[in-house]
């Protein structure tokens, strides 16, 4: 399927977990990016890639590690989950064609920590 | 350090009528502003952008102001449909590439 996709939709996992949320983009679009959204903070980023291999912090990358060793994928990993990362996680992606230009988001995946 | 603030959680409007949605920012070196509608349970889709040296940007039924003296831009939807219910973000883009968001306002268009 064309566009952007992240599996899963929902995800339960206990304290202490690894867990890794899979982003995919079709589009060869050179950017990504993670974004979490919480009531109360909108939404805010992790953690965003210029292109395979650069990856960059954002406003709350502690706790995260992302990689792009190809272009169309960007996992987002939890090394050891805690409660206060249960939230909605979004992927994105935008071309490099000017500075305008939006970012399509992902569907989403619903992240509970227990 | 909150850079971009929609400072009103919710909003009610009837149907037909006008719906204003407004945001602020702190820093002058963004370029870009976007609005992007989320309904429940979907990704944020964009709606509407405005370059940094315009000061107005119109689509169809949504229109986008920017003032850059007061740092404050504005969504107004004219006229309100029902379908126009969700949660409506602001965001600014900086030339490092990264879209810095605001807390959203949940519009409600009631018929």
């Amino acid at each position: 399927d064309a566009g952007i996709t992240q599996s899963p939709r929902y995800k339960i996992t206990e304290t202490g977990r690894q867990v890794t949320l899979m982003c995919h983009q079709t589009w060869s679009h050179s950017y990504m990016f993670w974004y979490r959204q919480d009531l109360g903070h909108g939404l805010r980023l992790i953690y965003y890639s210029a292109a395979a291999d650069i990856t960059d912090k954002g406003e709350v990358p502690d706790g995260y590690v992302v990689s792009r060793s190809k272009t169309e994928n960007f996992p987002l990993t939890l090394e050891s989950a805690t409660r206060s990362q249960t939230s909605v996680y979004f992927c994105a992606s935008r071309t490099d064609r000017g500075l305008g230009t939006e970012a399509f988001f992902g569907q989403g995946t619903r992240l509970t920590v227990v | 350090d909150q850079q971009v603030k929609q400072n009103s959680p919710s909003l009610s409007v009837q149907e037909g009528r006008i719906s204003i949605l407004n945001c602020d920012y702190t820093n002058s070196m963004f370029d870009y502003f976007l609005w992007y509608k989320k309904y429940p349970a979907e990704g944020p889709t964009f709606l509407i952008s405005i370059s940094s040296i315009k000061d107005k940007n119109e689509d169809g039924r949504f229109t986008v102001f920017l003032n850059k003296s007061a740092k404050h831009l504005s969504l107004h939807i004219v006229p309100s449909q029902p379908g126009d219910s969700a949660v409506y973000f602001c965001a600014a883009f900086s030339g490092t590439y990264k879209y810095i968001f605001g807390t959203g306002t949940r519009l409600k268009v009631l018929a």
